[in-house]
């Protein structure tokens, strides 16, 4: 059984760019947070997706912008893209009705 | 606001002492509470979740308590072993979707 799976794994940019990272949940997993994480913090909560909806936002501009697909998979977009995007970019799934959630590797993103 | 913080930012011990971390939080109408591991350059391992109800809970070596009322919760960890080096995330959900994320302990066995 697969867990959560991201692409790609590393990703340079350059300012003013856009970018897009995909997340496959957890076999059965309905449920996909993303989390961005800079280094030497802890992960600060983008959104949540359920039913294709996204269900909950964090403190993040609208640059930043997500997608579900009826597989469950997600899709997380930065437009115009800051030095300070620079993190690890994490995914979360989890089933509505369970509490714990199951994270990808994540996806190390360099803006220069 | 909800704040987590974790003490000490770094600890490094001998192979085979037994160790404490700290997460302390400001609002104690929490709906969960959940440790993780991360590995350099990896993504998150879930060790422990206690619910809000719960005061504690165990696997294996680890042991994770919860205090609301104080505001705190401690994670244990006996016969620490070189391979328990990682850092160690506190999390915790506030009745919304999202986690809060500690800065994390970052801990180092010496073999």
């Amino acid at each position: 059984d697969a867990g959560v799976t991201q692409s790609p794994t590393h990703l340079i940019k350059t300012r003013g760019q856009q970018v897009t990272l995909r997340c496959s949940p957890k076999s059965g997993h309905d449920t996909v947070s993303w989390y961005q994480q800079a280094l030497g913090q802890g992960p600060q909560f983008i959104f949540q997706y359920y039913e294709e909806e996204e269900r909950q936002r964090g403190n993040f501009p609208d640059r930043f912008s997500g997608h579900q697909f009826p597989n469950y998979s997600s899709e997380l977009n930065v437009n115009a893209l800051l030095l300070g995007d620079s993190a690890l970019y994490l995914c979360a799934s989890s089933l509505t009705h369970q509490e714990t959630q199951y994270f990808g590797p994540g996806t190390r993103l360099l803006v220069l | 606001k909800q704040e987590v913080t974790q003490i000490p930012a770094a600890l490094s011990v001998p192979e085979g002492e037994n160790l404490v971390l700290n997460c302390s939080f400001t609002d104690s109408a929490i709906y969960n509470l959940q440790w993780f591991r991360q590995d350099p350059g990896k993504g998150l391992t879930s060790l422990l979740l206690i619910q809000s109800s719960q005061r504690e809970q165990t696997s294996g070596r680890l042991n994770a308590s919860l205090d609301k009322s104080s505001g705190r919760s401690t994670l244990y960890i006996a016969a620490s072993q070189p391979g328990d080096s990682a850092t160690y995330l506190c999390a915790l959900r506030p009745g919304t979707y999202k986690y809060i994320f500690g800065t994390g302990t970052r801990l180092k066995v010496l073999a």
